[in-house]
């Protein structure tokens, strides 16, 4: 079974600057997708970025980039210009193909310092 | 544009009491989930459907049964409250194909005495 790993229960940044947060994943599939997803503390799950298995280029959205290697397993968020509205629980998230299930990390809770 | 829809948002239970969460999506998807939220657990799979009619045991499935009434709904049941169900509990929906998203609910916090 798919496994997601995220081993930093906390972290914290400055206003502005720069953070990483790591993801491992084990699989024997070739063919996946990976997602950040956000959780404020209104509760809801908001996809922050998603990645395909197949693109070897990383995704990007905006101040949000993943450093994906496929070989490593390994999907890494990284938050640029961290702002105060970024603070938030975030999970990695794995997914196969078809209607299974979306497996999470426990989590990385993010703090953003003024 | 609802998306997923579940209520009640909070509920408090006695041992024993039992209660069913209700799910809603308006997006035409074919997959529905029920997950819940444990503090350093993420989120864990209960049950899905993967079409009308289907439902498939997730990751954590005791104490807990599922009905998918048609295609946009998707109901979650306890039939007997336990302290360990204590949880936040999310529906979800998606596709099999496409993007892989899944778009989540807004949460249902359950806390049992």
């Amino acid at each position: 079974a798919q496994t997601v790993t995220q081993s930093q229960p906390e972290m914290s940044v400055q206003e502005a600057e720069t953070v990483t947060l790591s993801c491992t994943y084990d699989t024997s599939e070739s063919d996946y997708y990976l997602f950040w997803y956000k959780q404020p503390p209104s509760r809801q799950m908001i996809l922050v970025i998603r990645q395909e298995a197949y693109k070897q280029q990383n995704a990007t959205e905006n101040r949000f980039s993943v450093n994906f290697q496929k070989a490593a397993k390994s999907f890494s968020l990284k938050i640029s210009d961290s702002q105060l509205g970024d603070a938030a629980m975030y999970f990695c998230a794995y997914r196969s193909p078809g209607v299974r299930d979306m497996r999470f990390g426990a989590g990385t809770r993010l703090t953003v310092k003024p | 544009n609802a998306g997923v829809t579940q209520t009640p948002k909070f509920q408090v239970l006695k041992t024993g009491q039992s209660m069913t969460l209700q799910c809603a999506q308006d997006m035409n998807h074919n997959s529905m989930y029920w997950y819940r939220q444990d503090p350093g657990m993420g989120l864990r799979l209960i049950y899905y459907s993967a079409s009308e009619g289907t439902t498939d045991k997730g990751e954590v499935p005791n104490g807990y049964n599922v009905s998918r009434l048609n295609k946009r709904e998707f109901s979650l049941r306890l039939e007997s409250a336990a302290p360990s169900q204590t949880s936040v509990y999310f529906c979800a929906s998606g596709d099999g194909r496409g993007s892989g998203e899944l778009f989540f609910g807004e949460g249902s916090r359950l806390t049992v005495l």
